[in-house]
């Protein structure tokens, strides 16, 4: 099966600075992944996605990298601001499930 | 606005007394998915939906029901809720056409079974 995993639970960053958050997964059959954005007492939100073919995706602020070589994939934020503080989750989709990591909080510091 | 609506957001009931959770998508979505969220234990699929009459098992389906009689409702049903139901729990829907895979998910229900 699957598993998916966040490296840290908590991450501290100063506002202005990048952060950088980070993900495992154990299956080399996913060929989907996906970060997802969880403010408080609210849903998870779309942030970015990548497939398997690709190895860099970016939007607005955010980079995802993915690593298949040691299944690991990392999610960067540029020029971290206080709306970005929230539980930041990777999911990983194989065989028609989505499977997702524990999460990781970050916390902005003014 | 395109969005995945759950109802009620709260809710405290006691053990054995039957309950449903409403989840209506406006997206026209095929796939529709109920999961719950522990501390420590992230986001577990429940049930889920691949179209209508169509519903199947997630990780964790015990103790729980589900109906798909049309495309826009996925209701959750708890029959007889147990405290160990205690949790925070998320509709979620997608296409399964093109190449997008992503959830839109609801805002949440927090049940509390005393």
């Amino acid at each position: 099966g699957e598993s998916v995993g966040l490296h840290l639970p908590t991450l501290s960053v100063q506002e202005g600075d990048n952060s950088i958050i980070n993900c495992a997964y154990s299956n080399s059959a996913s060929d989907y992944f996906i970060w997802y954005k969880q403010e408080s007492g609210k849903g998870p939100q779309f942030i970015i996605d990548i497939r398997s073919n690709m190895d860099k995706r970016q939007g607005q602020r955010v980079t995802v990298l993915l690593n298949k070589t040691v299944k690991h994939l990392s999610l960067q934020i540029a020029a971290t601001q206080p709306g970005d503080s929230a539980v930041y989750f990777c999911a990983a989709h194989q065989g028609g499930k989505l499977i997702f990591g524990q999460g990781t909080e970050l916390s902005v510091k003014p | 606005e395109a969005q995945v609506t759950q109802n009620p957001r709260y809710l405290i009931t006691v053990t054995g007394k039957k309950l449903t959770v409403t989840c209506s998508q406006n997206m026209n979505h095929e796939y529709m998915s109920w999961y719950r969220q522990d501390p420590g234990l992230g986001l577990r699929q429940i049930y889920y939906s691949m179209n209508v009459e169509v519903t199947d098992k997630g990780d964790v389906p015990e103790g729980y029901k589900v109906s798909r009689k049309e495309k826009r409702n996925f209701p959750l049903i708890l029959e007889s809720p147990s405290p160990n139901q205690t949790s925070l729990y998320f509709c979620a829907s997608s296409t399964r056409q093109g190449a997008n895979y992503g959830y839109t998910f609801g805002s949440g229900t927090r049940l509390t079974v005393v």
